[in-house]
């Protein structure tokens, strides 16, 4: 069963470093989400990604933030310089259609960040 | 007010009991509502998803949507331990962007 996958499953890094995480969408989906959940607390919505662009973002996704799909599987988030606050496991997410009234998202297995 | 409420639980039931989790939202003009489970650590998995008004079954998982209400249950027949997790109910706002509730912890007693 096809399912999205993201790498690394553990990241811990020094604030103020640079961290890419890294997702591979389900391979016929075309819309792209980033979520992240810190630790005890809900799912937040980072922004989604459709068509090589921006399709929406959260108050969270400041200037901080970048999403990029390099080549035809990947979906990165790029956080340029990390706060201790950005602590917190990331899950990117792909669905095959996003007008839909309905669509399903697929969940990766998260990413877990901790900034030292 | 929280753009989606749900109680954070823990809600205890008897292994076989029905469950019945509950989650309300504020936006009038969202239209699709989606019950994910999420055991510890690992990421949200979609159990199903409602539009319209009413009552949706899927196994022992029934979704119920009451519009005029703002409120979205989901209802777990035959409870069993497996079933213990945090339930999310999450709302499709706009075309792209979905809001997660804080989640409700469910613990099914053997």
């Amino acid at each position: 069963e096809p399912e999205v996958t993201q790498t690394p499953s553990h990241q811990v890094t020094q604030m103020g470093q640079e961290v890419i995480l890294r997702c591979v969408p389900i391979s016929n989906h075309l819309y792209f989400y980033w979520y992240r959940q810190i630790l005890g607390q809900k799912v937040e919505f980072l922004v989604s990604f459709y068509n090589n662009e921006i399709s929406e973002k959260s108050e969270i996704f400041d200037d901080q933030f970048s999403v990029e799909r390099p080549d035809g599987s990947n979906f990165t988030l790029k956080i340029r310089s990390t706060k201790l606050e950005d602590s917190a496991m990331y899950f990117c997410a792909s669905s095959e259609a996003g007008l839909a009234i309905y669509n399903e998202q697929f969940f990766g297995p998260g990413t877990r960040l901790t900034v030292l | 007010q929280k753009e989606v409420e749900q109680n954070s639980g823990p809600l205890s039931v008897p292994e076989g009991a029905i469950a019945s989790l509950n989650c309300t939202y504020s936006d009038r003009g969202s239209q699709s509502f989606f019950w994910y489970r999420q055991y510890s650590g690992k990421s949200p998995e979609l159990i199903m998803f409602i539009y319209s008004n009413g009552d949706k079954e899927d196994g022992r998982f029934t979704a119920q949507l009451n519009k005029a209400s703002q409120y979205v249950s989901l209802l777990i027949r035959d409870s069993q331990p497996s079933d213990s997790a945090t339930y999310l109910c999450a709302v499709k706002k706009g075309t792209y962007k979905y809001i997660f509730g804080t989640g409700t912890r469910l613990k099914v007693l053997a």
